[in-house]
């Protein structure tokens, strides 16, 4: 049962451009939305977060897109740095924590 | 201040083996959720503990087990490989009122081979 996916496995972005990641969720139930960035050899870590109860949330470079009525999320950074180059993974929350497939962020210098 | 360990790192087991899988919460959490993670795949939800109860399960068969101590140390169990059990098991610890509404603190994992 995949209720939160990640149709892009991958994804190239030139240094100082726009990265937009993207993920759809099939559960209107869930209620927190949030992002994590994965490094190899290290385990998942928390980027940003979004309520269900607000469509937009910003930190620094990072800001999640909620749109409630497509089921859908989105990462923007801006501007991508090498250093951002990692896996992406969307979660969604009621009970517990779902997590999509992941996309693989490339930021070439 | 510690994260989330984990142990053992690695480890290889054969077909019909048990295996036992250990975490260590963060500093003042009290939930502990675990997750596997196939090559190429997101981490998906085994099962969480909260109180030494098992409180939410996705979609494991009864062979995989689990136990939460006095301590809010963590044990996953899993009775009679299979080669598809081969994957990386993730702890997350968190507070039982974020569990699903804040961030997850993930260990890095333990990497389970079965041959």
């Amino acid at each position: 049962d995949q209720q939160v996916k990640q149709n892009s496995p991958s994804l190239s972005v030139q240094e100082g451009r726009i990265s937009i990641l993207n993920c759809d969720y099939t559960n209107s139930m869930f209620d927190y939305f949030l992002w994590y960035k994965k490094y190899p050899a290290e385990g998942p870590t928390f980027l940003i977060s979004i309520s269900s109860i607000k469509d937009k949330n910003e930190d620094g470079r990072f800001t999640v897109f909620l749109n409630k009525s497509a089921k859908h999320l989105s990462l923007h950074i801006v501007p991508s740095q090498p250093g951002d180059s990692a896996v992406y993974f969307c979660a969604a929350g009621l009970n517990d924590m779902r997590f999509g497939a992941g996309t693989r962020l490339t930021v070439k210098p | 201040d510690a994260g989330v360990t984990q142990s053992p790192t690695h480890l290889i087991k054969t077909r019909g083996q048990q295996v036992t899988l250990r975490c260590s919460p963060k500093s003042g959490h009290d939930t502990v959720s675990w997750y596997q993670q196939a090559l190429g795949q997101g981490p998906q939800f085994i099962f969480q503990y909260y109180e030494e109860e098992e409180r939410q399960r996705g979609n494991f068969p009864d062979r995989f087990s689990g136990h939460q101590f006095p301590n809010y140390s963590s044990e996953l169990n899993v009775n009679a490989l299979l080669l598809g059990d081969s994957a990386l098991y993730l702890c997350a610890s968190s507070l039982w009122q974020g569990a699903h509404t804040g961030e997850l603190f993930f260990g890095e994992g333990s990497r389970l081979t079965v041959l």
